[in-house]
């Protein structure tokens, strides 16, 4: 099974500041992988899908990248509505979600 | 607009079984692989199982971790996902979520979860 591990776990930051969040897969995953934002009580929400491709509705900026196994979200000018967990997920090889970066502010 | 609608969460008795439902609005519902995913309070997502559109079958996929005891299936003639869960553990205490995704995986669309609780 691929296992996704996300970095750092809790990440404090300032309004305004370019944030990036990480998140290592155990094998290649050949950029089969979305990103997902969960604010408090609420269903997870997709943000970015296969690596670099921004839904529908997301403010821009927000973006991915990455290739093989080490993948990045970049918020490059945090807002306070961005307070929440963002999980990585995969889906080259099964179906793994990463344990999640709870993202704060400073 | 695409709508999920997920019920018949609660408490069960460990050993127990329940039948999650979804119901799904706003798009041709035998086009699209459904998806369940379960999160524990304060916990990641776990993907649990999905099951495929017309054109492929309705086929079936599963997390190992409830292969056996949770089985997926539809309704299409009512647009209807279901799950049902037997020999319910204790671990199996979650919000669980129904998902559409955008073709065959990117989960675009979620429910707004029903909570199980497993306990007695």
């Amino acid at each position: 099974d691929i296992q996704m591990t996300q970095s750092p776990p809790v990440l404090s930051a300032s309004v305004g500041d370019r944030v990036t969040l990480s998140c290592k897969a155990s094998q290649n995953i050949n950029k089969n992988l979305d990103w997902y934002q969960q604010k408090h009580g609420e269903a997870p929400k997709l943000l970015i899908y296969y690596t670099n491709n921004l839904q529908t509705g997301i403010p821009s900026r927000f973006s991915g990248s990455g290739s093989g196994t080490d993948y990045t979200l970049t918020i490059s000018s945090l807002q306070p509505e961005d307070v929440a967990t963002y999980y990585c997920y995969q889906y080259n090889s099964g179906w793994t979600f990463g344990g999640g970066t709870k993202l704060e502010l400073k | 607009e695409v709508k999920l609608l997920e019920s018949g969460g609660g408490l069960v008795q460990p050993g127990g079984s329940m039948r999650l439902s979804c119901a799904a609005s706003g798009f041709t519902f035998t086009d699209f692989y459904m998806y369940w995913i379960r999160q524990p309070a304060g916990k990641a997502p776990e993907w649990l199982g999905f099951i495929r559109n017309k054109a492929n079958g309705y086929t079936t996929e599963y997390n190992p971790s409830v292969k056996g005891r949770f089985t997926i299936s539809r309704d299409n003639t009512q647009n209807m996902l279901y799950l049902q869960m037997n020999t319910l553990r204790a671990e199996d205490t979650a919000t669980y979520y129904c998902a559409r995704p955008l073709m065959y995986t990117t989960l675009a669309y979620w429910g707004q979860g029903t909570l199980v609780t497993v306990s007695s």
